[in-house]
């Protein structure tokens, strides 16, 4: 069974520009999340799509959306870039919403310059 | 507020010998725990998670002590190889509270 897969794996970016990044889960996954990862800060929670809906939500800005089609592969927008939003970006699927096991892809490394 | 908290940003263990990972926990809602390994340039691994009904989950060279009364729990691997050395990340969750909170991720180094 193949695993989550992310897209695109690096991407460079300047302030101001917005960025869609995409995410497919293992098939048969019907929630995934996405995490924002940057040194010292360990994985922060951004939100969790479920069969189409937002179950949850982290403490970040409205800059920050996604969404998920019925095929359950999800992207995440980050519009009005800025210097800080540069991370990895984690996206993790599993088969039912709750938070257990997660499945994570390989990340996207968003640089903002 | 860090609910999930990994207080040693680094750990260094000879080959052979016990690595032990600490987590502590705020979040009394939480009844859900999982350590996550992650290589560079890789996303995390579920390792081993333990549910608030035990107190000791183990697998292989891998086990995970809960100690609700003091929202601490450890990961213990016996004994350490090269290989090991990653991040370990500790996380929670409960059926409540949905979302997975994870810690600040703990680099582990085993020297051989």
């Amino acid at each position: 069974k193949a695993g989550v897969t992310q897209t695109p794996r690096y991407l460079i970016k300047t302030r101001g520009q917005q960025v869609t990044l995409s995410c497919s889960p293992i098939s048969g996954h019907r929630s995934v999340s996405w995490y924002q990862q940057t040194p010292g800060q360990g994985l922060q929670f951004l939100f969790e799509y479920f069969s189409e809906t937002q179950r949850n939500k982290g403490n970040f800005p409205g800059r920050f959306s996604g969404r998920q089609f019925s095929n359950s592969r999800s992207e995440m927008n980050v519009s009005t870039l800025e210097l800080g939003d540069s991370a990895l970006y984690l996206c993790a699927s599993s088969l039912n919403t709750g938070g257990y096991e997660q499945y994570f892809g390989p990340g996207t490394r968003l640089t903002v310059t | 507020d860090q609910q999930v908290k990994q207080n040693s940003p680094s750990l260094s263990v000879q080959e052979g010998r016990i690595s032990i990972l600490n987590c502590d926990y705020t979040n009394s809602m939480f009844d859900y725990f999982l350590w996550y390994k992650k290589y560079p340039a890789e996303g995390p691994t579920f390792l081993i998670s333990i549910s608030s009904i035990k107190d000791k989950n183990e697998d292989g060279r891998f086990t995970v002590f809960l100690n609700k009364s003091a929202k601490h729990l450890s990961l213990h691997i016996v004994p350490s190889q090269p290989g090991d050395s990653a991040v370990y990340f500790c996380a929670a969750s409960s059926e409540g509270y949905q979302k997975v909170t994870f810690g600040t991720g703990t680099k582990l180094q085993v020297i051989p």
